[in-house]
């Protein structure tokens, strides 16, 4: 069981908005800043965003959020291009490791 | 532009070791905080260690403790993971991953496979 909990699935049609979360507990999500992944078909993950900032090369129908103990990755516009596994992970204060979520697999019909 | 690059993997039988290395360019090396983050074929991603700038400072997931050792050198820009004893649940892909603010942030590299098998 992963410390950070996801939803194992989401999906969307294209153009539309959704909503991927990330619940922790006042250790990890409400005390450090948040990473989110992409996974395109099992390849290497790439960042997303960190915190508040937008990774290079992300375009901007992505943004992220935090409010206590859970963040958020928004998608607007939804794009084919963006069927993907996610994941969150930040650090942990008790356990001294990183924690990441178990991956929601988005699926955009 | 930021390049991580894995190396060492391979298949090798339980019990034995094997030393990863992660090639890095593009930003200054000593700067930054590096991890090693690892996912099991058709599983997750899972944190195995970390080693801050100067090489002083490590930590490691309860699971390698006493078998893995995360090491740098700077001079060559180069991060390393000596795996011993190692398991048949070490099989993974091995990424290296450049941290910020001590976290594994923003750069990952390709990831080099790891096959522990008899």
């Amino acid at each position: 069981q992963s410390a950070l909990t996801q939803e194992a699935s989401a999906s969307g049609t294209v153009g539309q908005k959704v909503t991927l979360s990330c619940t922790g507990n006042s250790n990890n999500v409400a005390r450090y800043s948040v990473g989110w992944y992409q996974q395109i078909s099992h390849g290497a993950p790439k960042a997303v965003m960190f915190g508040n900032s937008l990774s290079s090369g992300i375009p901007d129908r992505f943004s992220g959020s935090k409010s206590g103990t859970t963040a958020s990755l928004t998608i607007s516009d939804l794009q084919p291009q963006d069927e993907a596994d996610y994941y969150c992970s930040t650090w942990d204060y008790s356990l001294n490791v990183q924690v990441f979520g178990g991956g929601t697999k988005l699926t955009v019909l | 532009e930021v390049h991580l690059v894995e190396s060492g993997g391979g298949l090798i039988q339980p019990g034995g070791s094997l030393r990863l290395s992660c090639a890095a360019s593009g930003f200054t090396f000593s700067s930054y905080w590096i991890h090693w983050v690892r996912q099991a074929p058709g599983k997750g991603l899972v944190w195995v260690s970390r080693i801050n700038s100067d090489g002083s400072a490590t930590n490691y997931a309860d699971f390698v403790k006493g078998r893995f050792t995360i090491s740098r050198d700077n001079a060559k820009n180069t991060l390393f993971l000596q795996m011993n004893s190692l398991r048949a649940e070490d099989t993974a892909v091995y990424y290296c991953v450049r941290g910020l603010g001590g976290i594994a942030a923003d750069f990952w590299g390709q990831g080099t496979l790891v096959t522990v098998s008899s």
